[in-house]
This record gives C-alpha cells, sequence and structure tokens, in this order.
C-alpha cells in the first residue's frame, strides 16, 4: 500500500519568501496521478495543481507543481497573506489517498 | 456555479446508522465521478469513497469496507452515503467532492463545505 509523507510537518516563513512543501510516495505514483490541496481553517480544501504540474482553474501562477515517481514538489514563489494554510498532496489512482499535510504558517 | 450541499450530519451512538446526501448542482452529475473525503477534527484528510459516473465501479476505503455503503442517483443529481455499524473513529467532517472527470483517476475538483458525524454515547 502507497504511503505519502509529506515535509516539513511546519514551514515558518514571511510574506513575499518562497515556500517549498514537499510530497514523497513510498512507491511510484502511476501516470503522475498526483495532486495538491490548500485547505483554510473552517473552510473546504481547494484542488491547487494535478498531474503534478497541471495548474487548476483559477490558480494563481506563483503556484507551481513539479516532480515525478516518487518525489513530488509544491512551490509558492512568494507568499501572498492569504496563502497561509495547510497544503496536502494526493495520489488519486484507483484507491486515492492524502499525505499528512505541511502547515505553512506566518513567521 | 458548482456547488455541492451535504446532509445527514448528526450526534449518533456507536453501533448505529446514518445516511449522508450530497446535493449537486451547476453541472451535469451524470458526466463526473464522486467521492466522500471525511477530516477528523483537528485531522489531515482521509478518502472515504468514490463511485463512477454509472455506477460501474464503487470503491471504499479499508476503514469503511463492509460497513458504508455509496450510491448515487443520477435522475436526482445525488449522492448517497448509508453507514452502518458506526464508531467513534468515524467522528468527522464529510464532503461531498467532484471527481475532474467520469471515472477513477481524476482529482477532486470542487468539494461541499461539509457535514459534521459525531459518533458519542
Amino acid at each position: 500500500e502507497i504511503v505519502l509523507t509529506q515535509s516539513p510537518g511546519t514551514l515558518s516563513l514571511s510574506p513575499g519568501e518562497r515556500a517549498t512543501l514537499s510530497c514523497r510516495a513510498s512507491q511510484s505514483v502511476s501516470s503522475n496521478y498526483l495532486a495538491w490541496y490548500q485547505q483554510k481553517p473552517g473552510r473546504a480544501p481547494r484542488l491547487l495543481v494535478y498531474g503534478a504540474s497541471t495548474r487548476a482553474t483559477g490558480i494563481p501562477d506563483r503556484f507551481s507543481g513539479s516532480g515525478s515517481g516518487t518525489d513530488f514538489t509544491l512551490t509558492i514563489s512568494r507568499l501572498e497573506p492569504e496563502d497561509f494554510a495547510v497544503y496536502y498532496c494526493q495520489q488519486y489512482g484507483s484507491s486515492p489517498l492524502f499525505g499528512g499535510g505541511t502547515k505553512v504558517e506566518i513567521k | 456555479e458548482v456547488q455541492l450541499v451535504e446532509s445527514g450530519g448528526a450526534l449518533v451512538q456507536p453501533g448505529r446508522s446514518l445516511r449522508l446526501s450530497c446535493a449537486a448542482s451547476g453541472f451535469t452529475f451524470d458526466d463526473y465521478a464522486m467521492h466522500w473525503v471525511r477530516q477528523a477534527p483537528g485531522k489531515g484528510l482521509e478518502w472515504v469513497s468514490g463511485i463512477t459516473w454509472n455506477s460501474a465501479t464503487i470503491a471504499y476505503a479499508d476503514s469503511v469496507k463492509g460497513r458504508f455503503t455509496l450510491s448515487r442517483d443520477n435522475a436526482k443529481n445525488s449522492l448517497y452515503l448509508q453507514m452502518n455499524s458506526l464508531r467513534p473513529e468515524d467522528t468527522a467532517f464529510y464532503y461531498c467532492t467532484k471527481g475532474r472527470d467520469y471515472g477513477s483517476g481524476s482529482p477532486f475538483d470542487f468539494w461541499g463545505q461539509g457535514t459534521l458525524v459525531t459518533v458519542s454515547s
């Protein structure tokens, strides 16, 4: 059974800084079926990136996804105040699975 | 505008049953796979179950297999989750989500606001 490990658990940064979030899979993610979601307190998650690197509709270009196989990265080029949230990676094959999440907090 | 509205969450005793519903609008419901995802308070996301556009394939997480049943009624634009033999560890917000296309193997591009299920005596 595949396991998704996200790191770090918490990332403390200032607005304007670059954020780099990691998602590592215990085995290769087929067809790069890897997505990233953002969740703010009290809100439902929002799809940011799918297919490892394709931005979802309406997502600003400061969000970018990369990687393949077992190692994936979500990069936020310059953090805006509204970007401080929890981020989850997901493999969405036949049995979807989420990583444990990375919290991006204001330093 | 896509809307997913969950209902049916409640406080229920262990061992009892509950049925969640999700009313969909703003898109052609029978063109897309649908899923339920849950989140225990203060915890991460857990996929629960998913169903293809025509109900031909229904999948469950191991944690709910044999206790939960997922179904859809395309004529009513509705998704249902029948939850039996509920356990305290089933306590969570339950989100109805829309797949990006008709089958399995697609990300979840729209989410409802969630309904809270609390299992406690």
